[in-house]
């Protein structure tokens, strides 16, 4: 139980699918984050929301779209993705008073 | 800008041998935090340490221990009597100030560390 909870845990998806990637935390942080992990690359942070609203957007393509409706839950909507996307996505939370964060166990993604 | 350097890929050792990960990092802030994560092969990142920049004593856990140098901008990690369950990638990583309720973490491109029997 690691507190922030993914999913799916895999994903396959073609390039022409809707899908969309759950994450949601229990542990009362105000911050969510979206990472993407590829092969041999460093993390990348994608996204930032601090009580629900977003507050950084690494000039990441529109077909990731994220939605955070409240302060414990935190999607990523894909559409009309490229191989390249494939990776392992991962999100986070953090709060104030804990500078690190708590990572969920991530949606490896296979674009096809 | 913040960077975070692993010159290390990656790293073979036979169990029980000691392991140092090495971590460089860049920052202009004279307020900064340090961390390191652990990925085993399951996927989630487990947070191991954190170090704020005026504690510059060395911190011991277990087989863990931390060697942080403001002076050289490092903050390596040893892992002593290396055990096959230490086999993962671990992730040094820089935060600023908290700022706006939040800190963004620059993470390294990570170490990965395997342990053979």
């Amino acid at each position: 139980e690691t507190g922030v909870t993914q999913t799916p845990r895999h994903l396959v998806m073609g390039m022409t699918n809707k899908k969309s990637l759950k994450c949601e935390q229990h542990l009362g942080h105000n911050a969510m984050y979206w990472y993407k992990q590829s092969a041999k690359k460093p993390l990348e942070l994608m996204f930032v929301y601090n009580f629900k609203e977003q507050t950084e957007n690494n000039s990441v393509p529109s077909r990731f779209s994220p939605e955070c409706p409240n302060s414990s839950h935190l999607f990523l909507h894909l559409h009309t993705l490229q191989p390249e996307d494939s990776a392992l996505y991962l999100c986070a939370s953090s709060s104030r008073a804990n500078y690190g964060y708590t990572f969920g166990s991530g949606t490896r993604l296979t674009v096809v | 800008a913040q960077k975070v350097t692993q010159a290390q890929t990656e790293i073979s050792v036979v169990e029980k041998e000691d392991v140092t990960l090495d971590c460089v990092y860049e920052t202009r802030d004279t307020t900064y935090y340090l961390f390191w994560y652990k990925q085993p092969p399951s996927g989630e990142l487990v947070f191991l340490i954190r170090r704020n920049s005026f504690d510059e004593q060395n911190e011991i856990s277990g087989r863990y221990s931390w060697n942080f140098q403001k002076s050289t901008s490092s903050f390596n990690f040893t892992i002593t009597a290396s055990q096959v369950v230490d086999s993962a990638v671990y992730f040094c990583a820089l935060s600023g100030v908290l700022s706006g309720g939040y800190n963004k973490l620059i993470f390294g491109a990570g170490t990965r560390l395997a342990v053979h029997p």
